[in-house]
C-alpha cells in the first residue's frame, strides 16, 4: 500500500525559504521508472504542478518557478524534499506530494493529504 | 506555460451524462497521449480517475471515460450520481521542459 505524507511549517514569513518534506512508504524511489512530484493549490484555486524527481535523480521543474525551486531525495529515508525560496503571500497554498508510477506521464496515482502553508508577516 | 482551459462549471441531473472539456495546444494535449483527469472533493486530495487519455485505474467506475480530439481532451461522466459532485482537473504532459500542466478546473454540480 502506497502512502505519502507532507510535513513542514504551516506559517512562513515573506522572503523566507520554505522547506517541505514528503515521507512515503509502499514503494522505493530507487526502483526504475518511479517518480515523486509536488503540486500546490492556493485556497479556492486550481492545482499547479511544481516539480518532479525521478528514481535516477533526474529533476523537472515548473518553468515559471524553476529559479525558486529545488527538489531532492533521500532514498534511504524514503523522503523527498522541496525547497522554495523567496516566499510571497501569493505562495499561500496547500502543498501535495504525489507518486508517479513506472513508465507513466502526467499521472499521479497516489497523493498525500496535503499541508497548508500560509505566507504572512 | 499556460494552464489548460476547462469550463468553470458543468451541471447535470442524476442519471444524465456530462462532458468536461480540456483545451490545450499542440505542445501539450495535442502532442502527446498523456492526459489524466483528477476528481477532488472539498478539502480532500485529488484522486486519479483517467490516465493516458482513456485508461481507468483499478477501482474507478466505468461511468468515467476519457477521449481526445486534436488539442482538446474530454472527460465524460455517464449515469451521473450525487457522489460525482466535485471539482475535476485535467493534466497533460507538456514535453521535456514543461513536463506537466494542469487545467483550470471544473466544478461539477448534480442538480
Amino acid at each position: 500500500q502506497i502512502t505519502l505524507k507532507e510535513s513542514g511549517p504551516t506559517l512562513v514569513k515573506p522572503t523566507q525559504t520554505l522547506t517541505l518534506t514528503c515521507t512515503f512508504s509502499g514503494f522505493s524511489l530507487s526502483a526504475s521508472g518511479v517518480g515523486v512530484g509536488w503540486v500546490r493549490q492556493p485556497p479556492g484555486k486550481a492545482l499547479e504542478w511544481l516539480a518532479l524527481i525521478y528514481w535516477d535523480d533526474d529533476k523537472r521543474y515548473s518553468p515559471s518557478l524553476k529559479s525558486r525551486l529545488t527538489i531532492t531525495k533521500d532514498t534511504s529515508k524514503n523522503q523527498v524534499v522541496l525547497t522554495m525560496t523567496n516566499m510571497d503571500p501569493v505562495d499561500t497554498a496547500t502543498y501535495y506530494c504525489a507518486h508517479r508510477p513506472v513508465a507513466a506521464a502526467a499521472q499521479f496515482d497516489f497523493w498525500g493529504q496535503g499541508t497548508l502553508v500560509t505566507v504572512s508577516s | 506555460q499556460s494552464a489548460l482551459t476547462q469550463p468553470a462549471s458543468v451541471s447535470g441531473s442524476p442519471g444524465q451524462s456530462i462532458t468536461i472539456s480540456c483545451t490545450g495546444t499542440s505542445s501539450d494535449v495535442g502532442g502527446y497521449n498523456y492526459v489524466s483527469w483528477y476528481q477532488q472533493h472539498p478539502d480532500k486530495a485529488p484522486k486519479l480517475m483517467i490516465y493516458d487519455v482513456t485508461k481507468r485505474p483499478s477501482g474507478v467506475s466505468n461511468r468515467f471515460s476519457g477521449s481526445k480530439s486534436g488539442n482538446t481532451a474530454s472527460l465524460t461522466i455517464s449515469g451521473l450520481q450525487a457522489e460525482d459532485e466535485a471539482d475535476y482537473y485535467c493534466c497533460s504532459y507538456g514535453g521535456f521542459s514543461t513536463s506537466y500542466v494542469f487545467g483550470t478546473g471544473t466544478k461539477v454540480t448534480v442538480l
